[in-house]
């Protein structure tokens, strides 16, 4: 079964900071990838995918993710954090024949005013 | 439209003691999904449902059973609680042909003594 690492566990910044999460995943075949966001006190919702084609995608709030197929990484990319971007981030795969998703562990971002 | 929801929001339970919860969608998808939310270890799936009337384990389903007797309705089921099944548990649904597009409930939050 697949995996996914997410490097970081907690990121504290400061507002205008530029924020960078990793996530590595260890399945060789085809794969999709998800960020999911979960601010305090909601359920997840879905940040932005990739299924293929241009491997840089951007998602909503002016989040970006970056698929290197040679590194098996999809790193979360913001170049200015905002307050409302507190939230934990999670990394997401499945293969490309199955429908189950599987997460990293999670990693909470403080923004700071 | 209401989504995803759960029911109920929070439960406190007994080692020993049984109980159900239930999950509800209204966008008539056909897939279904329980998961649990532990800290450092993200979401990890229990059972999952493909249509009314099947069900299938996940990754953790020891101790959990699930019923899809209608297809809006998903219950999670655990009949001899433990406080090993102390978690957040989250519901999900989605299309048949977008499957990685999961609508998230809100999250039932079960503490068991």
């Amino acid at each position: 079964a697949q995996s996914v690492s997410q490097h970081n566990h907690h990121v504290i910044l400061s507002e205008a900071a530029s924020l960078e999460l990793g996530c590595n995943y260890s399945y060789g075949g085809t794969v999709n990838l998800f960020w999911y966001v979960q601010y305090p006190g909601q359920h997840l919702q879905l940040l932005l995918k990739y299924f293929s084609g241009d491997p840089l995608v951007k998602g909503i709030k002016g989040f970006e993710a970056e698929f290197i197929k040679s590194k098996f990484s999809f790193n979360l990319r913001k170049p200015s954090v905002q307050w409302s971007d507190t939230a934990e981030y999670f990394c997401a795969v499945t293969v490309s024949n199955d429908y189950k998703l599987s997460f990293g562990a999670g990693t909470t971002v403080t923004v700071r005013a | 439209n209401a989504g995803v929801t759960q029911t109920p929001k929070f439960r406190v339970l007994k080692t020993g003691q049984s109980m159900t919860l239930l999950c509800a969608q209204d966008m008539n998808h056909e897939y279904m999904y329980w998961y649990r939310q532990d800290p450092g270890m993200g979401l990890r799936l229990i059972h999952y449902s493909v249509g009314e009337g099947t069900t299938a384990k996940g990754e953790v389903p020891d101790g959990y059973n699930v019923s899809r007797l209608k297809k809006q309705n998903f219950l999670l089921g655990l009949e001899s609680a433990a406080p090993s099944q102390t978690s957040v548990y989250f519901c999900a649904s989605s299309y048949t042909d977008r499957v990685h597009e999961q609508y998230f409930g809100p999250g039932t939050r079960l503490t068991v003594t």
